[in-house]
Order: C-alpha cells, then sequence, then structure tokens
C-alpha cells in the first residue's frame, strides 16, 4: 500500500463544473495536509493546507479532512481552463523522523 | 519579498560524476526540505533540515547528503551519478514547525548522460 494514493487520472470536467480530487493516506500520526498545484515544467504551488477534521474553503477551493477515514479530498468550484494541472496532496508525519509523503497526483482537464 | 532560489536551473553531468545543488530559503524560514520529482510521479522526498541539523531523511542511498549552513541556505550533493538520477530537484522551505507550509523553489533540472 503506498502512503499517499490518489487517482492518477486525467480527470476531466467541462468549464464551470465541480471538480472534485480525493487522497487517502496509511500514516495515522500524519498532523497536516497540503494540497498544491503544478503545471507542467513547473514546481509545485500551494492551493490549500487544513490540519483538522471538517471543511476549509478559499475562494473557488474547499479541502474536506476525515481523519478517521484517512481521507483528504479538494473541491475545486466553477472550474476554469488555467484549473487544467496536475494537483498534488502531501502528508506531513514525525512518525520516526519527519517526513513529507506526496501522492503521484491527479491530472485534471478542463474543457472550454 | 523573494521567494525560493535554486541554483543551477539546468545541468548536464555524465555517469559517475558528483553534482552539487544549491538552494536559499525565503528570508525567516530555517527549515530546508529536498525532493526528487521524475516524470509522471510525485515529489519524492530526500532531506529535511532545520538549523543546520538533519530533521528527516527519505529513502535514498548514502551517495544523497545534504547540508545546512547558518544562514538556512542548503546544498544537496548527489556522488557517483546514475542515469536513474535525471530528475527535477525542488528545494522547499518553512519556518521550521513540523506542521507548517512549505513553499517551493523552481527546481534543477539534472540530466545525467
Amino acid at each position: 500500500q503506498k502512503e499517499v494514493e490518489q487517482n492518477s487520472g486525467p480527470l476531466s470536467v467541462p468549464e464551470g463544473a465541480i471538480a472534485s480530487l480525493n487522497c487517502t493516506y496509511s500514516d495515522r500520526g500524519s498532523q497536516s495536509f497540503f494540497w498544491y498545484r503544478q503545471y507542467s515544467g513547473k514546481s509545485p504551488e500551494l492551493i490549500m493546507s487544513i490540519y483538522s477534521n471538517g471543511d476549509k474553503e478559499d475562494g473557488r477551493f474547499t479541502a474536506q479532512l476525515n481523519k478517521a477515514s484517512q481521507y483528504v479530498s479538494l473541491l475545486i468550484r466553477d472550474s476554469q481552463p488555467s484549473d487544467s494541472a496536475t494537483y498534488l496532496c502531501a502528508v506531513n508525519s514525525d512518525t520516526g523522523g519527519f517526513k513529507t509523503i506526496f501522492g503521484a497526483g491527479t491530472r485534471l482537464f478542463v474543457k472550454a | 519579498d523573494a521567494g525560493v532560489t535554486q541554483s543551477p536551473t539546468h545541468l548536464i553531468k555524465t555517469r559517475g560524476q558528483h553534482v552539487t545543488l544549491r538552494c536559499s530559503p525565503i528570508s525567516g524560514h530555517k527549515s530546508v526540505s529536498w525532493y526528487q520529482q521524475v516524470l509522471g510521479q510525485g515529489p519524492q522526498f530526500i532531506f529535511q533540515y532545520y538549523e543546520k541539523e538533519e530533521r528527516g531523511r527519505g529513502n535514498f542511498p548514502d551517495r544523497f547528503s545534504a547540508r545546512q549552513f547558518p544562514n538556512y541556505s542548503s546544498e544537496l550533493n548527489v556522488n557517483a551519478l546514475l542515469l536513474g538520477d535525471s530528475a527535477l530537484y525542488l528545494c522547499a522551505t518553512s519556518s521550521g514547525i513540523p506542521t507548517d507550509t512549505q513553499y517551493f523553489g523552481p527546481g534543477t533540472r539534472l540530466t545525467v548522460l
């Protein structure tokens, strides 16, 4: 079992729709959770961080965390073609030494 | 404020050579992490340094080493390069609190021939 799992996609949604991205993690000691966006050939840029169970909203983005189910999700409302990118889920853990584990990423295509 | 900077931008080496990559953090950030990203995969954690001490290490061979300087900048060294070391090497910095957000530099593209 991979430590952080994401559906690789591609996920294709029409412009204006809601895109839903999911991530599961294996380390119950994980403390903080992040979503990054990465355009082809560029470095990851932060979208959202979330630390406690529930929802966190920032503009068109909503992150959801359920520690009991070891599940993190990202919703993108009113998707735009400029949202087309790879979305990376990242999990911080201090169990057995600090580490940050990334999922392989989900490729999102927003069709105009 | 300046973001995370990395040098060089691109690098071409041959098998067996050694390489040094550099990273300067955002002002006020005391923690530096290094990642390797190959095409189609997420970044793989190599090291994290905080206050010049190694705080975490990923599953990479001893050919990979790093250090952090008093000004919190960092170097990643890779010895005896293999073809499989070709990748984008990313540096990310944070304040140092374990739960804190990391911000990435633009990366160094390493090609090993």
